[in-house]
């Protein structure tokens, strides 16, 4: 069984510029949760997806963004980059009757 | 909403000893708590899961318990080795929104 997926692998950008950062969850999965991680710290919940609705988001600004597809692909967009967005951003997949979560190996951001 | 205190934040182990991990939470509706382990520049792995049906778990060397009346939790490993060093976090999800938030992480050094 294929694991989840993230492209890319890393993504360089500018201040102000946009990200886009893809996900696909493990075959059967309708769930897919983004986190940030920024370096040495947690893992902070940035929004939830489950049957290609946003179900739920955490405390981050509204230039953070995203959707999931009829395939409940999902990809997380962020606007406006800022230094401070630099981070791992991991995707984690799960059922939509359970809260168990699976991560992708990450996309690592580098806003410059 | 829900929020986890995880201690230690670092923790350092003689290979053989034993290694605790200690996490609160707030919400009285959370039901599930899931433990990850993060090794360096990888996926947060799960390892182990709890539900609060259960006070105990274990599978091999892992073992977490769960005090409901009280709000807390622990991860136990036995036999430390080498390579259960890692970052490790433990999370509660908010009862009712299969949402979970994690606690800020263990670095658990094991020391050959």
């Amino acid at each position: 069984e294929a694991g989840v997926t993230q492209s890319p692998t890393h993504l360089i950008k500018t201040r102000g510029q946009q990200a886009t950062l893809r996900c696909s969850p493990i075959s059967g999965h309708t769930s897919v949760y983004w986190y940030q991680q920024a370096l040495g710290l947690g893992l902070q919940f940035l929004l939830w997806y489950d049957e290609g609705e946003e179900r739920n988001r955490g405390n981050f600004p509204p230039r953070f963004s995203g959707r999931q597809f009829p395939n409940y692909s999902s990809e997380l967009n962020v606007n406006a980059l800022e230094l401070e967005d630099s981070a791992l951003y991991l995707c984690a997949s799960g059922r939509g009757d359970t809260d168990t979560q699976y991560f992708g190996p990450g996309t690592r951001l580098t806003v410059l | 909403g829900e929020n986890v205190e995880q201690h230690p934040s670092t923790l350092s182990v003689q290979e053989g000893d034993s290694a605790v991990i200690k996490c609160t939470y707030s919400d009285s509706a959370s039901n599930y708590f899931p433990w990850y382990k993060q090794e360096l520049g990888k996926r947060p792995q799960l390892i182990i899961d709890i539900r609060s049906n259960v006070g105990e778990k274990k599978d091999q060397r892992i073992a977490v318990t769960l005090n409901k009346t009280a709000k807390h939790f622990s991860l136990h490993i036995t036999e430390t080795q080498p390579e259960d060093s890692a970052v490790y976090f433990c999370a509660a999800n908010s009862g009712g929104y299969q949402k979970v938030t994690f606690g800020t992480g263990t670095k658990l050094q094991v020391i050959p």
